[in-house]
This record gives structure tokens, sequence and C-alpha cells, in this order.
């Protein structure tokens, strides 16, 4: 089952511009990771905050977490066109599985 | 590195016939594998989970028959697609885990996309 809802689905920006993307889930995690997807291919792993993390840098990338609110963004700054992707945040409820969220398609417009 | 091979990345075959993925870890021993799918712009639906010199666990909807998995080895799961149909034709993605932590970071392949006539 799809846990994560991505918000927005879609994102167009200025190259340089800074992306927030956000994800919501609905239950207990024990850690929330990002990955990215270019088109046509696998996804590569970005980023995991655990639940006892409020927020986690890697390079221009950004990932804050709330588990109040059940909600991470990811932020990625000084965008570039390479940046160009689709992003989801998956989740891990234990039992090794992830359940990953409808994503986010970023286009960086040069 | 984690590097995850799958082949093909592009299959086209008649309906009836069955065809095989191939998911490999180069350069490390997975403890678990995964079978994704997914549709042209929407997310990835887990198909199942493999670990090796086990059964496959398959999600809820998803036929264990129709979409055979095995795990041979620590580094690679196959997935026959046996009878496909054109409803079939989807994108197919692989994952491993590593033996080491952190345990719950997958590690993708590129992708097979299933072209059934």
């Amino acid at each position: 089952s799809q846990q994560g809802e991505e918000d927005p689905q879609a994102l167009s920006i200025q190259e340089g511009e800074n992306a927030t993307m956000n994800c919501s889930y609905k239950t207990s995690i024990n850690n929330l990771q990002w990955y990215r997807q270019n088109s046509g291919r696998g996804l590569v792993h970005l980023i995991l905050i655990r639940s006892n993390e409020r927020e986690k840098h890697s390079g221009r990338l950004r990932v804050t977490l709330d588990t109040s609110k059940k909600s991470s963004s990811l932020l990625i700054t000084a965008s570039r066109a390479a940046d160009t992707a689709s992003y989801f945040c998956a989740t891990d409820e234990g039992a090794q599985k992830l359940v990953f969220g409808q994503g986010t398609r970023l286009t960086i417009n040069p | 590195g984690a590097v995850v091979s799958q082949h093909p990345s592009w299959v086209i075959c008649k309906s009836g016939t069955s065809v095989k993925i191939e998911c490999r870890s180069l350069d490390f021993q997975a403890t678990t594998m995964f079978w994704y799918r997914q549709f042209p712009k929407q997310s990835l639906m887990l198909m199942a989970t493999s670990n090796e010199g086990s059964k496959a666990t398959y999600e809820q909807g998803v036929e264990k028959d129709k979409f055979l998995i095995n795990h041979a080895s620590l580094t690679l799961s196959t997935l026959t697609v046996t009878s496909a149909h054109p409803e079939d034709s989807s994108f197919y993605i692989c994952s491993a885990t590593k033996v080491d932590r952190p345990k719950n970071i997958q590690y993708f392949g590129a992708g097979t996309r299933l072209s059934v006539l």
C-alpha cells in the first residue's frame, strides 16, 4: 500500500532557484528516506533521516522530519538542470519493506 | 559502492511467452531483494520480497504463479513473467539491501521495460 503522499505532484522552477517538496505519511516510522529517479531508470538513494532526527543535510540537500505532523520535506538548493527527476519519499515501517510515496516530478528550466 | 545490475533493460515478447529478468548485486552480498512494478508517472508498487534460499513473499494481489521469483544466491534474483499478456507490459525494477548496515537502504537496478505484443 502507498502510504506517502507527496506534494506537489509536479514542480517546475528556474535553474538556480530552490526546490521544496513535501511528503506526508500515516503510521509510525523507524526512518524516512528520499530517493531520486531519472526518467526510465532505477532509483538512487539520496538521504535517510531517522525518526529521532529533525533535520539532516547532504550537500545541496536538506531534509526535515516532523513526526508529530507525520511529514517530511526535501529542499534542493541552487538547483541545476541535472536535478530534473522524480523524487520519492519512502518510509520504513519495519519488516524490511519500504513504502514509497507518489513522487514529485521536478523540472529545472535552464 | 553498491551496484545492482538488472538485465535486460528492455524486452519485447509475444503474448503467451515467458520472460526472465535478472537482478544481480555486483559488489556486495544482498540479504534481501525486492521486485517492484511501476506504471508511467506513478510510484513503485512492491510485488514481492525475496530472501536467498527461501520462498519469496508476495504482496497481496500479486499472483505467485504468474510472477516466479528465484533467489538462488546472495547476489542473484530472477523474476520470470510466465505466459505474459499485454496487461503485463510495465517497468519492472529490482532492488537489494546489503548484509551490512544500514539494512533498509535499497540499491536499485536500472529497470526492465517489458512490452508484450
